[in-house]
């Protein structure tokens, strides 16, 4: 099965700089890769997603790229602001897939004043 | 259009008892998944399910725990005779289409507590 590694666990920048999350998959069937955003003792939400056959996508400061060839993929989060503060996770699936998305295990970002 | 629901949010059981846990879509979506979440970890798959058909449930331990999506209701995680190593977040998550392709959409989860 998929397996999903998730760096680093955890991770602290100062507001305003940029935070970059990295993951790698094992199964090269794996064609769609979300990251969901949760707050403590909240749902996770969908913050971006990618799939296989686009590169990089952007959605204002937050952009995901995918290198399929190395079976990794990164969040990047620019100007970071303070509710950006929260456990970030990753997760990989296949179209056809019926065993739900695989997640790292987290990690968990601290902006500091 | 109301996101999906989960109840009760928070759920106390004693060891050997019965947790029911209840998941109700968003509306539209046809295909239901339940993940367990562990303090301080991520979310493990447990089963997906569609209308009255489990589609997969090879995250779902064998013993105590079973699940099911009737025609009409909310789907419901069921564990018997629970553990203190039950204690967890449960996370249910829907989407429209399913099979690996579409966005899921979590609930706000029910957090088991085994005494």
């Amino acid at each position: 099965g998929e397996n999903v590694e998730q760096h680093p666990s955890t991770l602290s920048v100062q507001e305003g700089d940029s935070a970059v999350i990295k993951c790698t998959y094992s199964d090269s069937a794996s064609n769609y890769f979300p990251w969901y955003k949760q707050e403590l003792g909240k749902r996770p939400q969908l913050i971006i997603d990618i799939r296989s056959n686009v590169g990089e996508k952007k959605d204002q400061r937050i952009a995901v790229t995918l290198n399929k060839t190395a079976k990794h993929f990164s969040l990047h989060i620019t100007e970071t602001q303070p509710e950006d503060s929260a456990v970030y996770f990753c997760a990989a699936s296949r179209v056809g897939g019926a065993d739900g998305l695989t997640f790292g295990k987290g990690t968990h970002l601290i902006i500091q004043p | 259009n109301a996101g999906v629901m989960q109840n009760p949010r928070h759920l106390v059981r004693r060891r050997g008892q019965e947790a029911r846990l209840r998941c109700s879509p968003m509306k539209g979506h046809s295909h239901v998944y339940w993940y367990r979440q562990l303090p301080e970890e991520g979310l493990k798959f447990m089963v997906y399910l569609q209308k009255e058909n489990i589609i997969d449930e090879s995250g779902m331990p064998k013993e105590r725990f079973s699940a099911e999506f009737p025609k009409e209701g909310p789907s419901i995680l069921r564990i018997q005779q629970v553990v203190r190593g039950d204690s967890a977040a449960y996370f249910c998550a829907s989407s429209p289409q399913g099979w690996g392709t579409d966005t899921q959409y979590f609930g706000p989860g029910t957090r088991l507590t085994v005494l």
